[in-house]
């Protein structure tokens, strides 16, 4: 069964541009988080998703951060117009749901804004 | 809200000696998850070992084990017979029960471990 899957590995975009970032959960998994990791810092949650649905983005910054989990297809993570402040690693969590939510995790997006 | 806090930025241990990471949180809630993750080089998130409050039991995984305080809502992982690849930063999180929406992990700031060989 393969794991958490997250593409790019690593990311460089120009401040002003758009990054995508890309999360496929692990096999029979409906559920997906989203965490930043700040250099030298723990992990922050950003947002929680089901299949099309948002469940909780209490972690999300109001502006220029989206996310999605469409019925098909990975979930997107997607930043508009990339500040040097973005500049992170962005891991992907999935879980089965329930009766278990335990979080799986991949192995992250590096995100280096230039 | 809940808080963890890891006070330890760094430790370091002899291989095959025993170690101790120190974590505590803060939750006004009665029933809850606690999970230890490590972190290597690769970045990769593992899951050491997890523990649920209404378990009295510590939990133990091979040569890694927790010591549980509810009370003292203290969680510290203890790793024995240290090895060579134990060095990485270790994570202290927590989760809210299943019941509800709020499945968030809330993690510590890490503590960075060296094994000396």
């Amino acid at each position: 069964n393969a794991g958490v899957m997250q593409n790019p590995r690593h990311l460089v975009r120009r401040r002003g541009q758009e990054a995508r970032l890309r999360c496929s959960p692990m096999k029979g998994h409906s559920h997906v988080y989203w965490y930043r990791q700040l250099p030298e810092e723990g992990l922050k949650f950003m947002v929680y998703l089901q299949k099309e649905n948002i469940i909780d983005e209490s972690g999300m910054p109001k502006e220029r951060f989206s996310a999605e989990f469409p019925k098909e297809g990975p979930s997107i993570l997607r930043i508009q117009q990339v500040v040097r402040g973005d500049s992170a690693a962005y891991f992907c969590a999935s879980s089965p749901g329930f009766p278990s939510y335990e979080q799986y995790f991949g192995p992250g997006t590096r995100l280096t804004v230039t | 809200a809940q808080t963890v806090t890891q006070s330890q930025p760094e430790m370091s241990v002899q291989e095959a000696e025993t170690v101790t990471l120190s974590c505590t949180y803060d939750t006004s809630e009665s029933d809850y998850y606690l999970f230890w993750y490590k972190q290597p080089p690769s970045r990769q998130m593992i899951l050491v070992i997890r523990q649920e409050a209404y378990k009295q039991q510590n939990a133990t995984e091979n040569r890694f084990s927790v010591n549980f305080q509810k009370a003292a809502k203290s969680f510290s992982l203890k790793i024995s017979d240290s090895q060579l690849g134990d060095a990485a930063m270790y994570f202290c999180a927590y989760r809210s029960p299943n019941a509800g929406n709020n499945r968030k992990l809330i993690w510590g700031l890490g503590t960075s471990l060296g094994v000396n060989p």
